[in-house]
């Protein structure tokens, strides 16, 4: 069965510090991975898509990583921020799936002052 | 970017009536659109698959008869959650996907909060 799974649950940190957000997934017949931004009770905002073929995207101080292998991506927060406090979710494109989207589980980030 | 729009953002509504929530593309053609479900705490879980001018695809153990989706044209997409009952209150999620990019992101509607009395 091809399952998404984030550690951890959720994460505490102060602000300032970088963090680390883990992704796996069961099956590395992946056509893209996407993460994602949730503010509690709001849709989602796309942060990063990492195609098949890549081993990384960046977008500011987001930098996410794609190991098909292991089956794993991870999402590093460079110097968090308290606005950086949200519920962040990966996405899986399975090959051969069409366009659905297999969401993890979610990791609850809160950035305290 | 695309946009997708959906309203309403949140509904409250009795038991037994029936509540359609709209997802729309703005500035693309979307040949296929996504609703998801999310319930406290947990992910976004797929309902089903709407195709244009198709009927739609549901997951397992997503009632068909309960939960209506029409996607009449390339722009709109609509979810009528037939009879609510407060099991159904959740968060619904659309999402839209445009032609012939299968590598472009897809994008999501801002979510409907449902709250059945």
């Amino acid at each position: 069965k091809q399952e998404v799974t984030q550690i951890p649950a959720a994460l505490s940190v102060p602000e300032g510090e970088n963090l680390v957000l883990n992704c796996s997934f069961t099956d590395s017949a992946i056509y893209n991975l996407q993460w994602f931004r949730q503010d509690p009770g709001k849709g989602l905002t796309s942060l990063l898509l990492i195609q098949s073929s890549q081993r990384e995207q960046t977008s500011g101080r987001l930098n996410a990583s794609l190991d098909k292998s292991s089956g794993r991506s991870t999402l590093y927060i460079a110097a968090s921020q308290p606005g950086d406090s949200a519920t962040y979710l990966c996405a899986v494109r399975w090959a051969g799936g069409g366009n659905k989207l297999t969401f993890g589980t979610g990791t609850q980030l809160k950035v305290e002052l | 970017g695309a946009v997708v729009s959906q309203h309403p953002s949140w509904v409250i509504c009795k038991s037994g009536t029936s509540v359609k929530i709209e997802c729309r593309s703005l500035d693309f053609q979307a040949t296929t659109m996504f609703w998801y479900r999310q319930f406290p705490k947990q992910s976004l879980m797929l309902m089903a698959t709407s195709n244009e001018g198709s009927k739609a695809t549901y997951e397992q153990g997503v009632e068909k008869d309960k939960f209506l989706i029409n996607h009449a044209s390339l722009t709109l997409s609509t979810l009528t959650v037939t009879s609510a009952h407060p099991e159904d209150s959740s968060f619904y999620i659309c999402s839209a996907h445009g032609q012939g990019r299968p590598n472009e992101k897809l994008f999501f509607g801002s979510g409907t909060q449902l709250s059945v009395l």
